[in-house]
C-alpha cells in the first residue's frame, strides 16, 4: 500500500517568513496530492491540491510543487501570518483505488510567531 | 449551515463499555468516511460508505461497526471499548468515491477510555 512521510514534524517561523513542508510517497501510481490544514479543535480542511499532470500550483500565498520522478511534493507558504499556525497534512491517492482512499502523512505543526 | 456534524463532541467512558458516535452531512454527498486520529495526530481511514454501502474497511477490529441508515448519515458503534481506542474520531464526506473529490471533515469526537 501507499506510505506517505512528512517533514518536519514541527516548524516555527517568524511572521512574514516563508514555510516549506515536504512529503514523499511510495506508490508511483498515486496521482492526486491534497494538503489539509487542521486548526486546534477542528477537523482538517482542504487548502490546496495538485494532480500528477502538473508540476506546480499556486493559490495566493500558498503553492504546491510535485516531482513525480523523485516521488515528493512540497507545500510553500509565503508571508506567513499568525493565523497560518495549525497542523498541516499532506496526503496521496490514486485513481482506481477503492472509494477515494487518502493516505495521510504524519502532520507538521506550524507555529508562526508574531 | 451546510456541514458535516458529529455528536457527541466529547465522550468519556470506562473500558468494556459500548458507545456510539453519530455523523450527519447535509452537503448532499454520496460518500462518507470515518477516520481515527491518534495522540500523535496520525490520521488513518477506518471505513468508507457510498450510498449506504461499505466500500472501504481498513482492517479495523470487528468491535467497530459502522452503520449507514441513509446516505446522509454514518454512525460508528464501538463494542467492548479498550484503552487503545482513545483517540479523536472524524467523520468526513465527499461528493463521490472518486479521486480528486474533496473530503469535508466534521469537527471530531474525542473519545477517552478510562
Amino acid at each position: 500500500g501507499e506510505n506517505v512521510e512528512q517533514h518536519p514534524s514541527t516548524l516555527s517561523v517568524q511572521e512574514g517568513d516563508s514555510a516549506v513542508i515536504k512529503c514523499t510517497y511510495s506508490d508511483s501510481a498515486s496521482n492526486y496530492f491534497p494538503w489539509y490544514k487542521q486548526e486546534l479543535g477542528k477537523g482538517p480542511q482542504l487548502i490546496i491540491d495538485i494532480r500528477s499532470n502538473v508540476g506546480e500550483k499556486k493559490d495566493q500565498r500558498i503553492a504546491v510543487t510535485l516531482n513525480k520522478t523523485a516521488k515528493h511534493f512540497s507545500l510553500h507558504i509565503t508571508e506567513t501570518q499568525p493565523e497560518d499556525s495549525a497542523v498541516y497534512f499532506c496526503a496521496a491517492s490514486r485513481s482506481g483505488n477503492a472509494g477515494n482512499m487518502l493516505t495521510f502523512g504524519g502532520g507538521t505543526r506550524l507555529m508562526v510567531k508574531p | 449551515d451546510t456541514a458535516v456534524s458529529q455528536t457527541p463532541k466529547y465522550l468519556v467512558t470506562q473500558m468494556g463499555n459500548d458507545k456510539s458516535i453519530k455523523c450527519e452531512q447535509n452537503l448532499g454527498h454520496d460518500t462518507m468516511y470515518w477516520y481515527k486520529q491518534d495522540s500523535k495526530k496520525f490520521l488513518k481511514i477506518m471505513f468508507s460508505y457510498n450510498n449506504k454501502e461499505l466500500i472501504i474497511n481498513e482492517t479495523v477490529p470487528n468491535r467497530f461497526s459502522p452503520k449507514s441508515p441513509d446516505k446522509a448519515h454514518l454512525n460508528l458503534h464501538i463494542n467492548s471499548l479498550e484503552l487503545g481506542d482513545s483517540a479523536v474520531y472524524f467523520c468526513a464526506s465527499s461528493q463521490a468515491p472518486l479521486t480528486y473529490n474533496e473530503q469535508f471533515f466534521g469537527p471530531g469526537t474525542r473519545l477517552t477510555v478510562l
